[in-house]
């Protein structure tokens, strides 16, 4: 168990919708990664917040999202939701100190977003 | 572009035997880190482990070992006493400065 949490673990959903990912750090940990798993595209980063602010984005879509809130979880919002969306969404965490060294990320167990 | 490789899609290793993955990556950075993940069929990727790129000893967490050829922008990972628990997919990564690449994985198989 790496400490991170991740809610729903599963979600089905209809194209044209949209949903909230959940993700709770490890404790101490002020950096949130989320990233996206899928069968043609492999794992991606999609984007990063630190301490409640975005602090770098990856492949992540316009109609994707996220915020870091002050209790330091972090929720990503998916619209206008595709077939090609579907995938395993991953939450990672660090503790990154400022001007300290690059820590390691650890996942969380993903969510599974089906999108039929 | 930093891009991370990994030649071998599928690998098989009979328990207890002794297995090497291959990961070649190109960047032109010189500070940078390189983990080696684990995705078991659970889809959790668990961190096997890591290496900075600034130290020349190669990485060693019990059964896994790491063979980091900087010059040469390798970085395999070595598991010893292979175990059936050890079947997984495993990904190699790079990361620097919050830019974080994954190798498309390898597939190990471990044959009781």
């Amino acid at each position: 168990d790496s400490g991170v949490t991740q809610t729903p673990k599963h979600l089905i959903t209809a194209t044209g919708q949209r949903v909230t990912l959940r993700c709770s750090p490890r404790s101490g940990d002020l950096s949130v990664y989320w990233y996206q798993q899928s069968l043609d595209q492999g794992l991606q980063f999609l984007i990063q917040y630190y301490n409640g602010e975005e602090r770098a984005k990856g492949n992540i879509l316009e109609r994707f999202s996220a915020q870091q809130f002050p209790d330091l979880h972090s929720e990503l919002n998916l619209s206008s939701l595709e077939l090609g969306d579907s995938a395993l969404y991953f939450c990672a965490s660090s503790v990154d100190p400022p001007g300290g060294s690059r820590e390691t990320q650890y996942f969380g167990p993903g969510t599974r977003l089906l999108v039929l | 572009a930093q891009t991370v490789t990994q030649s071998q899609p599928e690998m098989s290793v009979q328990e207890a035997e002794t297995v090497t993955l291959s990961c070649t990556y190109d960047t032109s950075e010189n500070n940078y880190y390189l983990f080696w993940y684990k995705q078991p069929p659970s889809r959790q990727m668990i961190l096997v482990i890591r290496q900075e790129a600034y130290k020349q000893q190669n990485a060693t967490e019990n059964r896994f070992s790491v063979n980091f050829q900087k010059a040469a922008k390798s970085f395999s990972l070595k598991i010893s006493d292979s175990q059936l628990g050890d079947t997984a997919m495993y990904f190699c990564a790079w990361e620097n400065n919050n830019d974080m690449r994954f190798g498309a994985g390898t597939r190990l198989t471990v044959k009781p």
